[in-house]
């Protein structure tokens, strides 16, 4: 079945440790995004993909980064996590084309001690 | 540049009534519109969208939606609501020449009564 998942979907991690948020998508979709959200809240574009060895920081700035050497993956990684990155993830993904609809993942949150 | 309002920040109506959730967009263009819900501890799902055509937009669920270009609105609605349509909903907007970037609205949260 085509779909998008990210895993952990929960991670509780300390100050200082690298980590890396997973993203697969099965839809064969060019474009991927990395969106932030606090819970309840709006959403925050922070990297996106308009395909393989394409990505682009959005508009909210980050210190994570991303890697996009299959068409199917997306990882994000912060090299050294804070608590202030302590966030909603979620990843996306879009056909090619203009005016299409993003499908979203379940969604890592991430807490950091 | 683009931009989504969404004025309420919560919506409450009682199960059987009619609901409606507000969106109002400014964009450069003709814009591309869609209606997200999010439930709890999940991710985004697309309920419609507006492209072109029709003002009037069937989605998931019962769900429509009624472009406005006058008005720049985008409002969503359903004609009788569910307990089960609570959640957060989210507008957004793209426009439809040049740029990438789709902009989400704050969110709604709709609340409904049994």
């Amino acid at each position: 079945e085509a779909d998008i998942y990210q895993t952990p979907r929960y991670l509780v991690i300390g100050t200082g440790k690298k980590i890396t948020l997973e993203c697969s998508q099965t839809m064969g979709h060019d474009k991927m995004y990395w969106y932030q959200q606090d819970p309840g809240m709006e959403l925050h574009l922070i990297h996106y993909s308009y395909g393989v060895n394409s990505t682009e920081k959005g508009d909210l700035s980050s210190e994570s980064t991303v890697s996009r050497i299959r068409t199917e993956h997306f990882p994000l990684t912060l090299e050294s996590a804070r608590p202030s990155h302590t966030s909603q993830y979620l990843c996306a993904s879009s056909e090619y084309e203009t005016g299409r609809e993003q499908y979203f993942g379940p969604g890592t949150r991430l807490t950091v001690t | 540049a683009q931009s989504v309002a969404q004025p309420e920040d919560q919506v409450n109506v009682a199960e059987g009534n009619p609901l409606t959730v507000k969106c109002t967009y400014s964009v450069s263009g003709n814009p591309y519109l869609f209606w997200y819900v999010q439930y709890p501890n999940r991710g985004l799902q697309f309920l419609l969208k507006y492209i072109t055509g029709d003002n009037l937009v069937k989605g998931s669920y019962g769900f429509e939606a009624e472009f406005n270009k006058s008005q720049t609105s985008f409002h969503l609605k359903k004609p009788s609501a569910l307990v089960s349509d609570s959640a957060l909903y989210f507008c957004a907007v793209r426009a439809n020449t040049g740029g990438f970037k789709t902009i989400f609205g704050a969110g709604t949260r709709l609340f409904v009564k049994a």
